[in-house]
């Protein structure tokens, strides 16, 4: 059962460089989120989508792009990456609201450092 | 932007004892999630709670959703050594401009000791 994937699961970027991650899930979800974590703030929202083809934006969304051009794979991207960037981020996906059940399931992050 | 207030950020404590934490929030929320997280990995569901004044048990561990539908508790009675972990709360609002997404606490870091 692989659920949510995400790639790649390591990454180090020089400052300035572009860089997509891509998550993908098996579950027929219509709901996809991108969370980033870092030490002490927990996880917080950069960028979320509700349904193939919507983009919204989350908390913290500044430096960063999604698409999702397909239902099962939302992508997140870094135009010109900077070390405040360094991070592990999360993807997750979940039924919609109105679905009932409405738990969101997490790939196993991608860490990534901008030097 | 919207936070949840989890308490305590960390816990350090024997083997057998028991464990509560919680979250808080100004706001209300129609959906109350906790989740685990070991080093390395992403955040797995341990409860899932729908209704207000829910109480809902998974092993060891019991998770109340509160009646005001601003907070949350977990707790995990007679803990062992793989409870060691970040727990982390998550609460879904089901309207207005905070449609769809989940809102994560800071999480609480727990270490147990033999």
């Amino acid at each position: 059962n692989a659920g949510v994937t995400q790639t790649p699961k390591f990454r180090v970027l020089k400052t300035g460089q572009s860089m997509t991650l891509l998550c993908a899930q098996d579950m027929n979800h219509e709901y996809m989120y991108w969370y980033r974590q870092d030490p002490g703030m927990g996880l917080r929202l950069i960028h979320y989508s509700v349904g193939e083809g919507t983009t919204a934006k989350g908390e913290v969304p500044d430096g960063y792009n999604v698409s999702r051009l397909k239902k099962q794979n939302f992508l997140l991207g870094l135009e010109s990456a900077a070390p405040s960037q360094t991070s592990v981020y999360f993807c997750a996906s979940s039924w919609t609201v109105w679905q009932g059940n409405t738990e969101a399931f997490f790939g196993q992050g991608t860490r990534l450092t901008v030097v | 932007g919207q936070q949840l207030n989890q308490s305590p950020q960390s816990m350090f404590i024997q083997e057998g004892e028991d464990v509560s934490m919680n979250c808080t929030s100004s706001s209300i929320f129609n959906t109350w999630l906790w989740y685990k997280q070991d080093p390395g990995e992403g955040p797995v569901l341990l409860i899932a709670l729908y209704k207000a004044g829910e109480l809902t048990s998974n092993g060891r561990l019991t998770a109340q959703f509160g009646i005001t539908r601003k907070d949350s508790f977990l707790n995990i009675s007679a803990s062992i050594p793989s409870d060691v972990g970040i727990y982390f709360c998550a609460g879904l609002r089901a309207g207005g401009t905070s449609y769809g997404k989940l809102t994560f606490g800071q999480g609480t870091i727990l270490t147990v000791h033999p």
